[in-house]
């Protein structure tokens, strides 16, 4: 059964800091790991979709890396802005046989400071 | 595309009482996807369908529990009867699911449900 898991629970940054979250995952034979964000109260909003056979992908100051083969993808965020504030997830799709399913990390919760 | 659209956006009702959550998924998307979310359990898949039929449902918590789609763009998860314990956040998203397509997933608002 895959797992995911995601350190840290809680990340708290001043302002202007480029920080990294990180997703790991116990069972390597995924099709994408895909990264949301979640404002309290809200539903999750897509950030980066990263292929199996990709390195990375960027979106404006959001850089996503994958290492398939070590189970562990990281969330770069470039001189970070109180308006990143949020829950960020990521989920990854099985290869195979495991048909379409997502299964989540437990999230990390980010606070950028003033 | 509005996005995938759900209904209501809050719940509250009393034990043992009926309740159904609507979901419209994105136009064109041949999977949907019903999720849950709680603070102790964090999203967990409760149940998925590939062009209108159910794929996978073991994440069902109990027969008290069942979800439809009876179109390619509306699906209902009812829970009958309702206890305190199914207060949660429920989430449909939807998807392509042709590995030759982009699968990216999109998500609803959510249905924030309340039993009390």
């Amino acid at each position: 059964k895959q797992e995911v898991t995601q350190i840290p629970a809680a990340l708290s940054v001043p302002e202007g800091e480029n920080l990294v979250l990180n997703c790991s995952f116990t069972d390597s034979a995924i099709y994408n790991l895909q990264w949301f964000r979640q404002d309290p109260g809200k539903g999750l909003t897509s950030l980066l979709l990263i292929q199996s056979s990709q390195r990375e992908q960027t979106s404006g100051r959001l850089n996503a890396s994958l290492d398939k083969s070590s189970g562990r993808s990281t969330l770069y965020i470039a001189a970070s802005q109180p308006g990143d504030s949020a829950t960020y997830l990521c989920a990854v799709r099985p290869d195979g046989g495991g048909g379409n399913k997502l299964t989540f990390g437990t999230g990390t919760q980010l606070k950028v400071e003033l | 595309d509005a996005g995938v659209i759900q209904s209501p956006r809050h719940e509250v009702t009393e034990m043992g009482q009926e309740v159904t959550l609507r979901c419209k998924p994105i136009s064109g998307h041949d999977y949907l996807f019903w999720y849950r979310q709680t603070m102790m359990r964090g999203l967990e898949l409760l149940i998925y369908f590939n062009n209108n039929v159910p794929i996978d449902d073991s994440g069902m918590p109990e027969d008290r529990f069942s979800a439809k789609m009876p179109n390619a763009s509306f699906s209902t998860l009812k829970i009958q009867p309702s206890e305190p314990r199914d207060s949660a956040v429920y989430f449909c998203a939807s998807s392509f699911g042709d590995r030759g397509m982009n699968t990216e997933a999109f998500f609803g608002q959510g249905t924030r449900l309340t039993v009390v």
